[in-house]
C-alpha cells in the first residue's frame, strides 16, 4: 500500500542536542509537509518542499530546518532543541497544491520529548 | 483572509447517539472542504471532502454537506460507537490548508 513512514515514532534528546526526524513516501507526491503539533491542537506548519522549492513559513524559528534529498524523503532537523520542542511531529504530502490537490496524506507522527 | 471555525469540545455522548460538530469558514473563490480524524497517538486521516457547493462527502457513517450558502460544512453521524472517540479537524483548501481548532469526541459506552 501507498503510504507516508515516518521514523522514529518516538524520540527522546536532551536540550541542545541536535536531532533529526525522517519521512518517506512512496505516493510519488509533489508536495511534503511538516507539521508540529502539542497536545491535540491543530497542526502548525512549518515549511513544506513543492519538490525541490523549499517554502520556510514566516512564523518557523530558525533552530528547525529541513532537506529533501529526493522525491521519496525528506528530513526535520532541530538544531538545538528547547524544552518548547517537545511535540508531535507530523510529515504529510499531496499531490499538488491548491483547491481538492491539497488532500494531504498524513504519516503516524514521531512523537519527540526534550529533556 | 481564510479561517475555519470549529464548535469547541470536549463533546461528551453516548453510545448510539447522534452527532453534529459544527464547522464554519471564511474565505474567497470556492475552497475544498475536509475533514479529518485523529485517533490517540497517531497521524491525522481524511475522513471526508466535498470539492463545491452542495457536495456531500461520506465515509464510515459519517456525513457532511458543502453549504455554500451559510458557509458550514458541518459533521454528523447517526449511530456514534466508543471507536469514533478522536480529535475531528475541519478544514479548507484554497492554496494552502487553513486548520479549525478541533473538536475532542468522547464517547460513553
Amino acid at each position: 500500500d501507498a503510504m507516508v513512514i515516518q521514523n522514529p515514532r518516538y524520540q527522546v534528546t536532551q536540550f541542545g542536542k541536535p536531532v533529526t526526524l525522517s519521512c518517506s513516501q512512496t505516493l510519488n507526491h509533489n508536495v511534503m509537509y511538516w507539521y508540529q503539533q502539542k497536545s491535540s491542537q491543530a497542526p502548525k506548519l512549518l515549511f513544506h518542499y513543492y519538490d525541490k522549492d523549499f517554502n520556510n513559513e514566516a512564523d518557523t524559528p530558525d533552530n528547525f530546518q529541513s532537506r529533501r534529498p529526493n522525491t521519496s524523503f525528506c528530513f526535520l532537523d532541530i538544531r538545538s532543541p528547547g524544552l518548547g520542542d517537545t511535540a508531535m511531529y507530523l510529515c504529510a504530502t499531496s499531490r499538488d497544491m491548491g483547491g481538492e490537490f491539497n488532500e494531504q496524506f498524513f504519516g503516524p507522527g514521531t512523537r519527540l520529548t526534550v529533556l | 483572509g481564510n479561517s475555519v471555525t470549529q464548535m469547541e469540545g470536549p463533546v461528551t455522548l453516548s453510545e448510539e447517539a447522534f452527532l453534529t460538530i459544527n464547522c464554519t469558514y471564511t474565505a474567497t473563490g470556492y475552497p475544498s472542504l475536509f475533514w479529518y480524524v485523529q485517533y490517540p497517538g497517531e497521524g491525522l486521516q481524511l475522513l471526508l471532502k466535498a470539492t463545491k457547493a452542495d457536495d456531500k462527502g461520506s465515509n464510515k457513517g459519517f456525513e457532511a454537506t458543502y453549504r455554500k450558502e451559510t458557509t458550514s460544512f458541518h459533521l454528523e453521524k447517526g449511530s456514534v460507537q466508543v471507536s469514533d472517540s478522536a480529535v475531528y479537524f475541519c478544514a479548507l483548501s484554497t492554496h494552502q490548508l487553513i486548520w479549525g481548532a478541533g473538536t475532542k469526541l468522547i464517547i460513553k459506552p
